[in-house]
């Protein structure tokens, strides 16, 4: 089973800041397979990027991921107030989905 | 409105089991998968499996094999998730999710809210 490893584990940031989310798998993963999420307390979590690189519907363009593997990141731009929340990683191999174990942004 | 809609709320006995329900809206279930991701309290997300609606297949996180069942109802709209056997560490947010897997992309796009299980004595 693909391992998926994030950092860092809290990212203090103000707003109009720029993030950077990063997302290492233990072997190779296809780009196409890769997936970005992000999480506020009490909520489900919502697709913000498929396909390493692609922006699901409704997601600002403040959002981009790029990579491919091991290695992807998830950048956002300007934080607004709304970004402030939990980000994980999700990859797709052999039948199998595995999350990252998720990064926390917390307003500084 | 393309929505999921999950089951109340359970609170459970250890060695009991639960079933989620996990309506559609919005969408035709049988030409999508579903996903099921757990989140134990203040913990990350975990997937538990997956099932076609269009023919039935399965596939199960291999730590919940023998101990999981998902099924679909394509009539209604609903996907099922059964646990059986259990434990205090299955409490946590059970959820549901529309899978866009189909060989070129692999993701889940439409989430329900989640159904609360504890398992308690």
């Amino acid at each position: 089973e693909i391992g998926l490893t994030q950092s860092p584990g809290t990212l203090s940031l103000s707003p109009g800041e720029r993030a950077t989310l990063s997302c290492r798998a233990s072997q190779s993963v296809s780009s196409s397979y890769l997936a970005w999420y992000q999480q506020k307390p009490g909520q489900a979590p919502r697709l913000l990027i498929y396909g390493a690189s692609k922006r699901a519907t409704g997601i600002p363009d403040r959002f981009t991921g790029s990579g491919s593997g091991p290695d992807f990141t998830l950048t956002i731009s300007r934080l607004e107030p709304e970004d402030f929340a939990v980000y994980y990683c999700q990859q797709y191999d052999s039948s199998s989905y595995s999350f990252g174990q998720g990064t926390k942004l917390e307003i500084k | 409105q393309v929505q999921l809609v999950q089951s109340g709320s359970e609170v459970k006995k250890p060695g009991a089991s639960v079933k989620v329900s996990c309506k559609a809206s919005g969408f035709t279930l049988n030409t999508f998968g579903v996903s099921w991701v757990r989140q134990a309290p203040g913990q990350g997300l975990e997937w538990m499996g997956w099932i076609s609606a269009h023919n039935g297949n399965t596939n199960y996180a291999q730590k919940l094999q023998g101990r999981v069942t998902m099924t679909t109802d394509t009539s209604t709209s609903t996907a099922y998730m059964e646990l059986r056997s259990l434990r205090s560490d299955d409490t946590a947010v059970y959820y549901c999710a529309r899978d866009r897997g189909d060989y070129f992309y692999y993701y889940m796009d439409v989430w329900g809210k989640g159904t609360p299980v504890t398992v308690s004595s």
